[in-house]
């Protein structure tokens, strides 16, 4: 099975722009979390989607936003960009319910400058 | 609100030695998911083994084992024969074991180095 991609793998943008990120999670798999990785904060979860409904939200502000697909799929937005959300935006992939693994993607480096 | 402390930012060991890395968390649930996930440098993050809070025993994935100590809130990671391809950051998480709440909290990390 082919595992979780993410794109693009690199983004540079310019404060106030909005940037959209993609994941496809391993066949199969219908939960799509989200977590942002930055020296300071460390890795902290944005949101997880199952069967395109979110059902988890992490303490970000309102400018974060995602949605999933009929083929969980899943995107994640994030508008009028600041400095701080230069980071490593990581998407991960569980089965169900009852098999917890979330199995990661090779994540989204965005650089805000 | 749960809590995960790695309370040893970077660690180094010989080649083929044993290395134990802690973790402690907090937490009001009595069932619930615990996990160490590997990152290689300027690599994506790997699942390394799991436990569940309900079972006494200890996982085990070959050279990998867990120390797990439920009334503690303990969960430590011990690797064995270390390999230079275990150099890395690992990552302690916890995951509470309840419907619609299946999101990782994550340790701060440890930097391992492996010495030739």
């Amino acid at each position: 099975k082919a595992g979780v991609t993410q794109t693009p793998r690199y983004l540079i943008k310019t404060r106030g722009q909005q940037v959209t990120l993609s994941c496809s999670p391993i066949s199969g798999h219908r939960s799509v979390s989200w977590y942002q990785q930055t020296p300071g904060q460390g890795l902290q979860f944005l949101f997880e989607y199952f069967s395109e409904t979110q059902r988890n939200k992490g303490n970000f502000p309102g400018r974060f936003s995602g949605r999933q697909f009929s083929n969980s799929r899943s995107e994640m937005n994030v508008s009028t960009l600041e400095l701080g959300d230069s980071a490593l935006y990581l998407c991960a992939s569980s089965q169900e319910l009852a098999i917890p693994e979330q199995y990661f993607g090779p994540g989204t480096r965005l650089t805000v400058t | 609100a749960q809590t995960v402390t790695q309370s040893q930012p970077e660690m180094s060991v010989q080649e083929a030695e044993t290395v134990t890395l802690s973790c402690t968390y907090d937490t009001s649930e009595s069932n619930y998911y615990l996990f160490w996930y590997k990152q290689p440098p300027s690599r994506q993050m790997i699942l390394v083994i799991r436990q569940e809070a309900y079972k006494q025993q200890n996982a085990t994935e070959n050279r990998f084992s867990v120390n797990f100590q439920k009334a503690a809130k303990s969960f430590s990671l011990k690797i064995s024969d270390s390999q230079l391809g275990d150099t890395a950051m690992y990552f302690c998480a916890f995951m509470t074991h309840s419907f619609g709440n299946e999101k990782l909290t994550f340790g701060t990390g440890t930097r391992l180095t492996i010495i030739p």
